[in-house]
């Protein structure tokens, strides 16, 4: 199984769509998540930590299950701008020497149709 | 506030030449530095991290080296170009501390013809 695990979609919504992803992880030690924001020959960048009560900007909401496992990004009112690639972001517990690798997912697609 | 640097920007390069990429970090010491590629349409792989000056870990076997000989600077070389190097690759940062994400600089994206 992989660490970190999302639909590659892509997800095709018209505007004003609500659309969710949702982005399972294997560590069930992991300690923090993320997800991340990558536009067409971008560097990804930060879109909203995901908290363990969930947590909410604007028209997204993001929300973490530990218990199955999995995070979700929620995005209500679609815009055009929204469309984008969506990576989930697991930090898991330090291994020996102190070192936190980051695991990423492959990212989920989204295309907003007009 | 922290800013991270990479370039160049864009590069195509022979098969065969050399390589040096170079990502350079402000605002913040001690940082956690990363390099990932990614091909075209693919997702992030990690290819090297460093928890200090001088100390390397690498995540794949492949043609590539990274070195940091400042705390705040980190270089990704190789000697001779492969057609399969070709990508997008990131270089990234986050701080030492538990729980802390990950900030990409802007990626330079290499050709290898």
């Amino acid at each position: 199984r992989k660490e970190v695990e999302q639909d590659p979609g892509p997800f095709n919504v018209p505007e004003g769509a609500t659309v969710a992803f949702n982005c399972t992880y294997s560590n069930s030690a992991s300690q923090s998540f993320f997800w991340y924001r990558q536009d067409c020959r971008k560097e990804p960048k930060l879109l909203m930590s995901v908290y363990s009560s969930g947590n909410e900007d604007g028209r997204f909401t993001a929300q973490l299950n530990r218990a199955s496992q999995y995070i979700s990004l929620l995005i209500r009112d679609s815009k055009l701008s929204d469309s984008a690639t969506y990576l989930c972001v697991v930090n898991p517990p330090s291994t020996s020497g102190g070192y936190q690798k980051v695991t990423f997912g492959i990212g989920t697609k989204l295309q907003v149709i007009p | 506030s922290q800013t991270i640097h990479q370039w160049p920007a864009t590069l195509v390069q022979p098969v065969g030449s050399p390589l040096s990429l170079e990502c350079t970090v402000e605002g913040t010491s001690n940082p956690n530095l990363y390099w990932y590629r990614q091909a075209a349409g693919r997702g992030l792989q990690l290819l090297f991290y460093s928890v200090g000056i001088g100390q390397i870990s690498s995540e794949v076997p492949q043609n590539l080296s990274a070195s940091r000989p400042q705390d705040r600077q980190f270089i990704l070389s190789s000697k001779k170009l492969l057609l399969s190097d070709s990508g997008f690759y990131l270089c990234a940062w986050r701080k030492s501390e538990r729980k802390e994400t990950q900030y990409f600089g802007p990626g330079t994206r290499l050709l290898v013809l």
